[in-house]
């Protein structure tokens, strides 16, 4: 079974330029998580979509958005980049057992100049 | 807002040594899971433990879940460079609709 996929893998973005983020999950999985990950911050969640829906949203401002599709794929977006975005930003699908246990992917560098 | 406390934030050793990493938390978690990411690469699922009081072991890793479902240790037996990476802990607690809390992780270095 193919693992999660992410694209693209590194990024270079400047200032108040906008990003669209590809993931696509384990085939079979339903919930697709989406997270920040900084050295200083850690793994930070930044939502949750399940059938297509936000079942969970972490505390980040609204120019961080996703969706779903009816697929079960997922694009994240970032809009008006700050330098502050820089970060590895991780996928993770889920089969929705009660542990909601995650399966990532390798991850997508962004850096903002 | 759970919060998920790893120790040590990092950890140097030698091979052959052993090692033991915690994550402690002030709320009662419905299970935990543990996860190793190597650099370059998204985190990876190791164990999940529910049960408190629970151990389980993966060749030379053993986890344990706290007795009140509030902690959980690993603990490495005769690390090797191939364990080098950082090491999380998430739990999902009840009432939190699937929502895993991460720690920060714990940096495992291991020299040979």
């Amino acid at each position: 079974k193919a693992g999660v996929t992410q694209t693209p893998r590194y990024l270079i973005k400047t200032r108040g330029q906008q990003v669209t983020l590809s993931c696509s999950p384990i085939s079979g999985h339903r919930s697709v998580s989406w997270y920040q990950q900084t050295p200083g911050q850690g793994l930070q969640f930044l939502f949750e979509y399940f059938s297509e829906t936000q079942r969970n949203k972490g505390n980040f401002p609204g120019r961080f958005s996703g969706r779903q599709f009816s697929n079960s794929r997922s694009e994240m977006n970032v809009s008006t980049l700050e330098l502050g975005d820089s970060a590895l930003y991780l996928c993770a699908s889920s089969a929705g057992t009660a542990y909601n246990e995650q399966f990532f992917g390798p991850g997508t560098r962004l850096t903002v100049l | 807002t759970q919060l998920l406390e790893q120790s040590p934030q990092f950890l140097s050793i030698q091979e052959g040594e052993n090692l033991t990493v915690y994550c402690n938390s002030s709320s009662v978690f419905s299970s935990l899971q543990w996860y190793r990411q190597e650099p370059g690469e998204g985190p990876v699922l190791l164990v999940t433990v529910v049960t408190g009081g629970e151990v389980k072991k993966l060749k030379r890793l053993t986890f344990q879940f706290g007795d009140a479902r509030k902690d959980s240790s690993l603990h490495i037996t005769a690390a090797q460079p191939g364990d080098t990476g950082l090491y999380l802990c998430a739990g999902l607690w009840g009432g939190s609709n699937y929502k895993l809390t991460f720690g920060k992780g714990t940096l495992l270095t291991v020299n040979p």
